[in-house]
């Protein structure tokens, strides 16, 4: 069973709102994604890093912004929300082995900005 | 660019039925291959991979083979279980990053 948190698990809030969503592994790994789930169900990476003080934008340009000061926490942050920013927000992780590496997923926070 | 398509649902199966997800692929190279599975309200959760051609995986009743000649990944499951109702995403990764390119995703309801 994947060691992988995120809160809060739903969060609704008004726009123009600063809003963090919380992500943290007790596995030590090394790479962190960020994915934006749209209510068809299709998944865009949207942020990932490779290890401390990494970050990169992923295939999907987002308005959030992440940080990773410490290996486990893999923050996300909007700085002000619209309801554009509307969706289901999943943080995984991984050891970083190479392309047959498994992702292992948190629950998943799922966000309304009215 | 690398991309994924796979057969778009939802389907509904009556249980015991016979299941097969299609899964096609667009890689430069020599992709990995993953099954992950979506349970109601929960996040994703990997149900089988394939590393090189001709690897089969296989977990929990379910299999797939890595055909690179067909560039396919194809799910299967002989007799489905009210259980295994949730969404199913074929994905793969290139090279020397982890990370994914998914498919659209399947939701699979299955009924007593």
């Amino acid at each position: 069973e994947a060691d992988i948190y995120q809160t809060p698990r739903y969060l609704v809030i008004g726009t123009g709102k600063k809003i963090t969503l919380e992500c943290s592994q007790t596995m030590g790994h090394d790479k962190m994604y960020w994915y934006q789930q749209d209510p068809g169900m299709e998944l865009h990476l949207i942020h990932y890093s490779y290890g401390v003080n990494s970050t990169e934008k992923g295939d999907l340009s987002s308005e959030s912004t992440v940080s990773r000061i410490r290996t486990e926490h893999f923050p996300l942050t909007l700085e002000s929300a619209r309801p554009s920013h509307t969706s289901q927000y999943l943080c995984a992780s991984s050891h970083g082995q190479g392309s047959g590496d498994t992702q292992y997923f948190g629950p998943g926070t799922r966000l309304t900005v009215l | 660019g690398d991309s994924v398509t796979q057969m778009e649902g939802p389907v509904t199966l009556s249980e015991e039925a016979f299941l097969t997800i299609n899964c096609t692929y667009t890689a430069t190279g020599y992709p990995s291959l993953f099954w992950y599975v979506q349970y109601p309200g929960e996040g994703l959760q990997l149900l089988l991979k394939a590393t090189k051609a001709d690897d089969k995986g296989s977990n929990k009743g379910f299999e797939a083979t890595y055909r690179k000649e067909t560039t396919s990944f194809h799910l299967e499951k002989g007799s489905v279980q009210v259980s295994d109702s949730a969404v199913y995403f074929c994905a793969l990764s290139q090279g020397g990053s982890e990370k994914l390119v998914f498919g659209k995703g399947m939701k699979l309801t299955v009924n007593p």
